[in-house]
C-alpha cells in the first residue's frame, strides 16, 4: 500500500516569490512515481509534474520544480516567482505496485498575494 | 485534441434514483480510472479498466456502484440505488501505458443526492 502525507493544509506566498510545498511519501514499492496535480476553484485537476522513482536527476517544467529526496522519502514541489493564478490546491500523488493507480495526499491550498 | 470528456458535468438526483455517469478517455489511452473527491475522504479510487477489463475495484463502495467498460471509448459509472453520502465529485482520468505514465482528468461530475 501507498501513503501520502501533505502536512500544510494552507501556505500563502507573495506574488514573485518562490515557494515549497511539502510531500513524504511511504511505499515498498521498487519502482514507483510521484506526482503533483493543481486544482484551481473550479475543480480540474491538472497535471504539473512527473518524478520517477529511478530518476537521477529532479523533475524541472516550467516554473515547477520537484525536489526528490529518495533517502527521506520527499517529493515536494518548488514553485519559482509565484502569479496570482498559482492559487489552487496542489496534490502530491504516487503510482506503483505494478498497476498506475494513484494514491493522494490530503492537498495543501496555496494562496499567492500580491 | 480532446481531453478526457464526462457527462453530465452536474446532476442532481432524489435519494433511490438511479445515476448513470459517462466517460470518453483520450483516445488511444488503454486505462480508464473512475476516483471521487469528497471533503472527508479526499481523492479516492473507485476502479480502474485496462483495455476496457476492470483490473482493480477494491475501492468500490459497496454493490450499489457498478463500473463498465464496454469499448474503448466509453465508460459508465453507475449508482443505484442512490443515498445522499455519494454525493461527491467524480472524476475520470485516462493514462497510456502503466507505472510513470501521466493520468488526465477529465472537468469531472458533480452529483448531489437529496
Amino acid at each position: 500500500a501507498q501513503k501520502i502525507t501533505q502536512t500544510q493544509p494552507g501556505m500563502f506566498v507573495q506574488e514573485k516569490e518562490a515557494v515549497t510545498l511539502d510531500c513524504t511519501y511511504d511505499t515498498s514499492d521498487p519502482s514507483y512515481g510521484l506526482f503533483w496535480y493543481k486544482q484551481p476553484s473550479s475543480g480540474e485537476m491538472i497535471f504539473l509534474i512527473y518524478q520517477g522513482s529511478y530518476d537521477q536527476q529532479n523533475a524541472t517544467e516550467g516554473r515547477y520544480s520537484l525536489n526528490f529526496q529518495k533517502a527521506r522519502k520527499s517529493a515536494n514541489l518548488v514553485i519559482s516567482a509565484s502569479q496570482l493564478g498559482d492559487s489552487a490546491m496542489y496534490f502530491c500523488a504516487s503510482s506503483g505496485g505494478g498497476g498506475n493507480k494513484l494514491t493522494f495526499g490530503t492537498g495543501t491550498q496555496l494562496k499567492v498575494e500580491l | 485534441d480532446a481531453g478526457v470528456i464526462q457527462s453530465p458535468r452536474h446532476e442532481v438526483t432524489e435519494m433511490g434514483q438511479e445515476v448513470t455517469l459517462r466517460c470518453k478517455p483520450i483516445s488511444g489511452h488503454d486505462y480508464l480510472f473512475w476516483y471521487r473527491q469528497t471533503m472527508m475522504r479526499g481523492l479516492e479510487l473507485l476502479i480502474y479498466f485496462n483495455n476496457n477489463v476492470p483490473i482493480d475495484d477494491s475501492g468500490m463502495p459497496e454493490d450499489r456502484f457498478s463500473a463498465k467498460m464496454p469499448n474503448a471509448s466509453f465508460s459508465t459509472l453507475k449508482i443505484q440505488p442512490s443515498e445522499p453520502r455519494d454525493s461527491a465529485v467524480y472524476f475520470c482520468a485516462s493514462s497510456l501505458g502503466a507505472v510513470g505514465s501521466t493520468q488526465y482528468f477529465g472537468p469531472g461530475t458533480r452529483l448531489l443526492v437529496l
